[in-house]
């Protein structure tokens, strides 16, 4: 059972399209976060949420506590977006989860 | 100031030996969490330290261990290792803990033989 689900696993979108990437969780949390893992290991934190909607640049982020699901979309997409997005938990349990990631794919 | 750093940056042990991993956080950070990543299992939680203290701990057995000093660096144990614990092994430093906005080190990618 994992309490971290994301979707969709792999997506390719055209340079320019506006893409949205799904995250469900079965935990009660204290805060969730979107993190950003490109080719060699290195991961970024995007966002870290408890309630509402974060924006930074051309990512957005909204988490609806109600429905346990967060978003994250990616306006006027561009090829250096190119990486593994993942969502994850930090529980009220003290514990960490992930998903399983989405690898993006943005072409010219 | 300077990122989260992790010594060494790669390592090829063998079955049954033991390792040590080093991570060192951001000035000021208090917490340091571990993780380790793998092409199956994904990334997994391993456990958080904070002010010297063990204070959650994933789902992992005791050959897992780790460690922080009082500069809140951290290091982490793996004894006895198994061709199964080849990962890459990832440390985040925060200031207050799991809740709070995770900064990554670049990863020890360990390679059991």
């Amino acid at each position: 059972k994992n309490e971290v689900e994301q979707s969709p696993q792999n997506l390719t979108a055209q340079e320019g399209e506006f893409i949205t990437i799904n995250c469900s969780y079965s935990v009660g949390i204290s805060a969730l976060h979107w993190l950003q893992q490109h080719p060699g290991g290195g991961i970024v934190s995007l966002f870290m949420l408890s309630s509402g909607k974060k924006k930074h640049g051309r990512l957005i982020a909204t988490i609806n506590i109600q429905e346990k699901h967060s978003s994250l979309h990616i306006t006027a997409s561009h090829p250096r977006d190119s990486a593994v997005y993942i969502c994850a938990v930090s529980s009220t349990g003290n514990q960490f989860y992930f998903g399983t990631g989405t690898s993006l794919t943005v072409i010219p | 100031k300077a990122g989260v750093t992790q010594t060494p940056r790669y390592l090829i042990k063998t079955r049954g030996q033991q390792v040590t991993l080093s991570c060192s956080p951001i000035s000021g950070h208090r917490s340091v969490s571990w993780y380790q990543q793998t092409p199956g299992q994904g990334l997994q939680f391993l456990f958080e330290y904070f002010s010297e203290t063990q204070r959650n701990k994933g789902n992992f057995p005791g050959r897992f261990s780790g460690r922080q000093f009082s500069n809140s660096r951290s290091e982490m144990n793996v004894s006895t290792l198994e061709l199964g614990d080849s990962a890459l092994y990832l440390c985040a430093s925060s200031l207050g803990g799991n809740s709070d906005t995770q900064y990554f080190g670049p990863g020890t990618r360990l390679t059991v033989l």
